[in-house]
Formats: C-alpha cells, sequence, structure tokens
C-alpha cells in the first residue's frame, strides 16, 4: 500500500534556485528516506531521516521531519541541470528494512538551464 | 560500494512465457527485494527476503515467485508471462538491523510482455 505521497507531482525551476519537494505519510515510521532517480534508472539514496531526528543536512540537501504531522521536505538549494531527476520519499515502517520500504510516487523535477 | 547488478537491463517476452529476472549483490546483505515501477504508481513491492531460503510477499505477490538459494543471489519468477506484467522491475538489497533502512538499487530490467 502506498504511504508516502510527494508533492508537487512536477516542479520545473531555473538553476540556481531552490526545490522544495513534500512528502506525506499516514503511520508511525523509524525513518524516512529520500531516493533520487535518474531517467530509467534505479533509485539512489539520499538521505535518511530517523523518526527522533527534526532535520538533518548532507551537501546541498536539507530534510525535515515533522511526525506530529506525518510529513517531511526536501530541500534542494543551489540547483543544477544534473538535479533533474525524480524524487521519492519512502518510509520505514519495520525494523531494520526487513519489511521493505513503503514508496510515494515521486516528484518528477526539472532544472531550466 | 555496494553494487547490486540486475540480468537484463531491457527484456522482451511473450505472453505465457516463463521469465526469470535475476539479482545478485556484492555487499552481503541480508535483506534482498524486488519492487515494480509503474507510471503513476510509484514502487510497490512484489517480495522480499531477510535470508536464504525465507521469502515474505509484499503488496502485489500475485503472478510472481521468488527464488533464494544463495545470500547474493535473489530471482525473480514470473512462471506465466501477461501483458499487465509489463514494467520496470527493480531489485534492492539491504542489511539487516534496526535503523538501517537504506536500500541500494540495481540499475533495473524493463521488461515487456507481447
Amino acid at each position: 500500500s502506498q504511504q508516502g505521497e510527494e508533492d508537487p507531482q512536477a516542479l520545473s525551476i531555473q538553476e540556481g534556485e531552490n526545490a522544495t519537494m513534500n512528502c506525506s505519510y499516514k503511520t508511525s515510521i523509524n525513518n524516512l528516506q529520500w531516493y533520487r532517480q535518474n531517467s530509467g534508472r534505479g533509485l539512489v539514496h539520499l538521505i535518511l531521516i530517523r523518526s527522533n531526528e527534526r532535520e538533518k543536512h548532507s551537501g546541498r540537501l536539507r530534510v525535515t521531519l515533522d511526525t506530529s504531522k506525518k510529513s517531511s521536505s526536501l530541500l534542494i538549494t543551489a540547483s543544477r541541470a544534473a538535479d533533474t531527476a525524480s524524487y521519492f520519499c519512502a518510509t520505514d515502517a519495520g525494523g531494520g528494512g526487513a519489511d521493505g520500504l513503503t514508496f510515494g510516487k515521486g516528484t518528477h523535477l526539472i532544472i531550466q538551464p | 560500494d555496494v553494487k547490486v547488478t540486475q540480468s537484463s537491463r531491457y527484456l522482451v517476452k511473450r505472453t505465457g512465457e516463463k521469465v526469470f529476472l535475476e539479482c545478485v549483490q556484492d555487499m552481503d546483505h541480508e535483506n534482498m527485494f524486488w519492487y515494480r515501477q509503474d507510471p503513476g504508481l510509484g514502487l510497490r513491492l512484489i517480495y522480499f527476503s531477510y535470508d536464504v531460503k525465507m521469502k515474505e510477499k509484499g503488496d502485489i505477490p500475485e503472478g510472481y515467485s521468488v527464488s533464494r538459494e544463495k545470500k547474493e543471489r535473489f530471482s525473480l519468477i514470473l512462471e506465466s508471462a501477461s501483458t499487465n506484467q509489463t514494467s520496470m522491475y527493480l531489485c534492492a538489497s539491504s542489511l539487516w538491523g534496526s535503523g538501517r533502512g537504506e536500500q541500494f538499487f540495481g540499475p533495473g530490467t524493463r521488461l515487456t510482455v507481447l
């Protein structure tokens, strides 16, 4: 069953601008993860935030988690053409990923040069 | 670096054929997963395995089976392929243990069933 829902479904911005994507989910989680998928390829893990964390940074990425609202956001600062991809949030409700992640449908991000 | 490989990038099969999709990981991960990805539906979990010879159904197991005879290899089997199984199939692996939900994905197999 789908748990994470990303918003917006598609986003087009100019290179250099910041991109923000949101994810909402329905049940309690151990952690929430963001992945990137370039066209026709496999997914690449970007960042994991645990349920007891509120914010996490990795390079130009900033992720926030609000467990009271069951939502997360991914901010990409100073976007580049190479950031063009689909971005998925995924929730881990089980122990250690043994039950599989539940993915949203993704946000397709286009960075205009 | 973790490497997850899948046997084919593109595959074309006919309705009724038996199809094997192979996945191999080289990092001694306990958990392995098979997802399918369809436009507008995102990724959906078909089966997963947390140990050799162990398997668990995911959200959409109907029409599929799996095999895990060795730790590094996880096979997805379509017993009798149908056109509604045309999709992108993604394999992933992860370490066992709480708090380690990160999954490593293969490049995907785009299967077309005619």
